[in-house]
C-alpha cells in the first residue's frame, strides 16, 4: 500500500527554467510533509518541508505547495540550476508517529545546461 | 561537527552470514531511525530508537533482523543470514527530539548478498 506516491519517475528542464515536482499521498493522518534531496552514493539531504496548517512555504529558489483537499504537494524549483540535478522524495509524517516518514518513490531531476 | 556516521560503507555478504550496520549520531542526538533502500525504491522506515530503548519497529522483518542503540557505542543494525533480497542502501537517521522530521541521514551502508 504506497501512502505517498511520486508518479513521475523522472522529469528533465532547461537551466534557468522552473522545475515542478508533485507528490500525492492517502493517509488523511499524515500532516507534515517534506522534501529531501538526494544525490548517487550519498544520504538524502533535507530540503524544505510544510505543515498542514499551512498551503505554501517558501525557501529561496525553493517552493513547498499544500493541496489538503486533493491530497497534493509540489516543490517548485526557479530557477532550476544543472546542479539541482538528483533524484528529490517527498515524504509525510503524522504527528503521533514519532519522527516516522513515510517517503514516496522518488523523482529523477535533470536540469540541463 | 561531524555529521551521522555510517559504517562501513560497502559491506559485502555471502548467503547465510551475519551482517552488522553501524550508525554513529551527531553529537548530543539520542534519536535514531533506520531506512532501508530497495533497488528501484524510495526509503522504507524500519526501525526508531532512542539510547537502550526501542520505540518503534514496525518496519522490520519479523525474523532476522534486529537493532540496538546502546548507552554507549554506536546504534547497530543486525541482520543474521543474509539472503539476497537484503541488499539494498541502508540509511541511518539521527535527531535531538522526536518529531524533528527534517533530520539528518547518514551516507548509507550498501549492503551486498553474493
Amino acid at each position: 500500500d504506497q501512502q505517498v506516491k511520486q508518479n513521475s519517475p523522472s522529469l528533465s528542464v532547461q537551466e534557468g527554467r522552473i522545475s515542478i515536482l508533485n507528490c500525492d499521498y492517502t493517509n488523511s493522518m499524515f500532516d507534515y510533509f517534506l522534501w529531501y534531496k538526494k544525490y548517487p552514493a550519498e544520504g538524502p539531504t533535507f530540503l524544505i518541508s510544510i505543515s498542514s496548517i499551512k498551503d505554501k512555504n517558501e525557501d529561496g529558489r525553493f517552493t513547498v505547495f499544500l493541496n489538503k483537499s486533493a491530497k497534493h504537494l509540489s516543490l517548485h524549483i526557479v530557477p532550476s540550476q544543472p546542479g539541482d540535478s538528483a533524484v528529490y522524495f517527498c515524504a509525510a509524517s503524522g504527528s503521533t508517529s514519532y519522527g516516522k516518514l513515510t517517503f514516496g518513490q522518488g523523482t529523477i531531476l535533470t536540469v540541463h545546461p | 561537527n561531524a555529521g551521522v556516521m555510517q559504517n562501513p560503507r560497502h559491506l559485502v555478504r555471502r548467503r547465510g552470514q551475519e551482517a552488522r550496520l553501524r550508525c554513529s549520531p551527531m553529537k548530543g542526538h539520542s534519536h535514531v531511525y533506520w531506512y532501508r533502500q530497495l533497488p528501484e525504491e524510495g526509503l522504507k522506515f524500519m526501525v526508531y530508537l532512542q539510547k537502550e530503548n526501542i520505540i518503534d519497529e514496525s518496519g522490520m522483518p519479523k525474523e532476522r533482523f534486529s537493532a540496538e542503540f546502546p548507552k554507549e557505542g554506536p546504534s547497530i543494525l543486525r541482520i543474521q543470514q543474509v539472503v539476497r533480497g537484503d541488499s539494498a542502501a541502508y540509511f541511518c537517521a539521527s535527531s535531538s527530539n522526536p518529531g524533528a522530521y527534517g533530520y539528518t541521514f547518514g551516507s548509507g551502508t550498501r549492503l551486498t548478498v553474493v
